[in-house]
């Protein structure tokens, strides 16, 4: 089993939908939690930190289940800009980033 | 631009040469960090300096490959022997280090083609 997992997708949504990824970890000892943005043959960006008190940042919220070991990223009013591919970032104990596979999204007209 | 900084961004060598990749971390970022991604995958720990210590090596990193930070300021990825399998994108990172909150910066990668 993979340490983190996420559904690959692609998940195909229109302009102004609003759509939640999943991502699940295995080492219940992770200290903090990332979702990343990465476009084709880019580097991954920070999009945001994930707080045990759930965080919203503009139209992206961000919650974690520490008892079920998930963490979400929601996105309201979806954008064209927003078709890229979102990587869960886990941090163990010993401060490096476990990454999932990614869950990509495509945003339509 | 003070954000991390990758060269090459793109290296095309023969299988059996050696390669070196620099990075040069955010200037005040103590932590710096290796990674490997291949197509439709997620990016794959390879090594981490805490300064000029090397604390952490995955164990997907074979004899064939080396990090060094010798001044705990800019660090090299020397990779001897290239394999056709080393094909992929590097990339470096680096982070304040403050604990476990502190998150990741990427540079934009050293694309490798080994053919």
């Amino acid at each position: 089993r993979k340490e983190v997992e996420q559904d690959p997708g692609p998940f195909n949504v229109p302009e102004g939908a609003t759509v939640a990824f999943n991502c699940t970890y295995s080492n219940s000892a992770s200290q903090s939690f990332f979702w990343y943005r990465q476009d084709c043959r880019k580097e991954p960006k920070l999009l945001m930190s994930v707080y045990s008190s759930g965080n919203e940042d503009g139209r992206f919220t961000a919650q974690l289940n520490r008892a079920s070991q998930y963490i979400s990223l929601l996105i309201r009013d979806s954008k064209l800009s927003d078709s890229a591919t979102y990587l869960c970032a886990v941090m163990d104990s010993s401060y490096k980033l476990i990454f999932g596979s990614g869950t990509r999204l495509l945003v339509r007209p | 631009d003070t954000g991390v900084s990758q060269n090459p961004r793109h290296k095309i060598t023969k299988r059996g040469q050696n390669v070196t990749f620099r990075c040069d971390p955010i200037s005040e970022h103590n932590r710096l960090y290796w990674y490997r991604q291949t197509l439709g995958q997620g990016p794959e720990f390879l090594t981490y300096f805490q300064n000029e210590a090397q604390l952490e090596k995955s164990r997907l990193l074979s004899d064939r490959f080396s990090a060094e930070r010798p001044k705990g300021s800019f660090s090299t990825l020397e990779i001897q022997r290239t394999e056709q399998g080393d094909s992929a994108m590097y990339l470096c990172a680096s982070s304040l280090g403050q604990g476990g909150n502190s998150p990741l910066h990427f540079g934009n990668g050293t694309r490798l083609t080994v053919t």
